[in-house]
């Protein structure tokens, strides 16, 4: 079974400074891995996602993440903090032919002046 | 495009009262459609979810239902609620690309 480890309940940066979240998941089979972020009160909404192809993928806002295969790892990043970045940041996986994702625990972005 | 809609976007209700919750999607047919729930400073708990009209699978053992009148309408039920059904219920649709898409939410405080 699939299984997401969002590494820090809790990260806290700089306005400006790199910001990186962390998710490791564990997977029999290549899955596929998505990054959603949530804002107070709101739903979620699709940051960026990896299928096949291309290991860096490129999403909204700035941000991107790696597929790391040999690390089980999709950690995201974003060069430059924003303060409207400050949100909650879940990661996730299902793996073909499954009709449910599996979320990690998320993860709180917390954005200092 | 597709959109999601979620109401109410509040409720409070008081304990042993019934509960209904709705979700529509327009711009798709036949998608699969999802209920969370979010409690308090906890991640995503995937409760039931679609594959077709009538066709419910139900992750979690509790006091909710649901059920899948039309095809792109899904219902969140229960018929007395408890003080541990408080939380932020999220309905999502997907289709084809595994991604889900999410509705607004509705925040539910049950009393």
């Amino acid at each position: 079974a699939q299984s997401v480890t969002q590494l820090g309940s809790h990260v806290s940066v700089s306005e400006g400074a790199l910001v990186l979240l962390r998710c490791n998941y564990s997977s029999s089979v290549p899955p596929y891995l998505f990054w959603y972020v949530q804002y107070p009160n709101q739903g979620l909404q699709l940051l960026l996602k990896y299928t096949t192809g291309a290991t860096l993928v490129k999403g909204i806002n700035g941000f991107e993440a790696e597929f790391k295969k040999s690390e089980t790892s999709f950690h995201l990043t974003k060069p430059s903090a924003h303060m409207s970045d400050a949100a909650e940041y879940f990661c996730a996986v299902v793996i073909q032919g499954a009709q449910k994702l599996v979320f990690g625990q998320g993860t709180r972005l917390t954005i200092n002046p | 495009s597709q959109t999601i809609h979620q109401w109410p976007a509040t409720l409070v209700q008081p304990v042993g009262s019934p509960l209904s919750l709705e979700c529509t999607v327009e711009g798709t047919s036949n998608p699969n459609l999802y209920w969370y729930r979010q409690a308090a400073g906890r991640g995503l708990q995937l409760l039931f979810y679609s594959v077709g009209i009538g066709q419910i699978s139900s992750e979690v053992p509790q006091n909710l239902s649901a059920s899948r009148p039309q095809d792109r309408q899904f219902i969140l039920s229960s018929k007395k609620l408890l003080l541990s059904d408080s939380g932020f219920y999220l309905c999502a649709w997907s289709k084809g690309g595994y991604e889900q898409y999410f509705g607004p939410g509705t925040r539910l405080t049950v009393t």
